[in-house]
């Protein structure tokens, strides 16, 4: 079985640009989450969604969004970048219950310039 | 407040010894899971254990064991027999679920800061 993928894997863009960051789950999973990771902050949860609803979201500004496709497979978007949106950002899928556990893809690491 | 605490920021161990990752936890949910990640260098978040906040018996997955201690609100990771090929980021993490009185659902996972491993030749 095809493990979480996640389109770029490395990403460079300007102050003020916006970006799209793709993940295609393991087939049959129907949550999608997405985390951000840096050195200062760690890792922290964007939001999560599940059969093409959000159901779950985390601490973030509105420049932060994401959707999901009816084959499960999600974007998120960020607009307006700024130089701290610059981080690993990790997609993780799960069959969607409440304490199944979440496989991560490899990672978009942004460097935001 | 904290809710995933890691105390051990980096640990070297000696190849072939057992290690222990401490972490502890805060919630005031009856129902929760708590889960064990490894990072290597190269990025990649991998899943290891996962322990229900109603399991009685301690989870174990080959090589690792949890050691789940509810009253004292930790869940330490136990890697027995320790390989090079252990050294990475470990991570804690856990998920809270709410009642359905403060609207059902739970949250993301929440991540301890995690503990740098090195195993040692």
């Amino acid at each position: 079985k095809a493990g979480v993928t996640q389109t770029p894997r490395y990403l460079i863009k300007t102050r003020g640009q916006q970006v799209t960051l793709s993940c295609s789950p393991i087939s049959g999973h129907r949550s999608v989450s997405w985390y951000q990771q840096t050195p200062g902050q760690g890792l922290q949860f964007l939001f999560e969604y599940f059969s093409e609803t959000q159901r779950n979201k985390g601490n973030f500004p509105g420049r932060f969004s994401g959707r999901q496709f009816s084959n499960s497979r999600s974007e998120m978007n960020v607009s307006t970048l700024e130089l701290g949106d610059s981080a690993l950002y990790l997609c993780a899928s799960s069959r969607g219950g409440q304490f199944d556990e979440q496989y991560f893809g490899p990672g978009t690491r942004l460097t935001v310039t | 407040a904290q809710k995933i605490t890691q105390t051990q920021p980096g640990m070297f161990v000696q190849e072939k010894e057992a290690v222990t990752l401490d972490c502890t936890y805060d919630t005031s949910d009856q129902s929760y899971g708590l889960f064990w990640y490894k990072q290597p260098s190269s990025g990649e978040m991998i899943f290891l254990i996962y322990q229900g906040s109603y399991d009685e018996q301690n989870a174990t997955e080959g090589r690792y064991s949890l050691n789940f201690q509810k009253a004292r609100k930790s869940a330490n990771l136990v890697i027995s027999a320790s390989q090079l090929g252990d050294s990475a980021m470990y991570f804690c993490a856990m998920r809270e679920g709410h009642t359905m009185n403060s609207g059902g659902g739970a949250d993301g996972l929440t991540f301890g800061k995690g503990t740098h491993l090195i195993i040692q030749p």
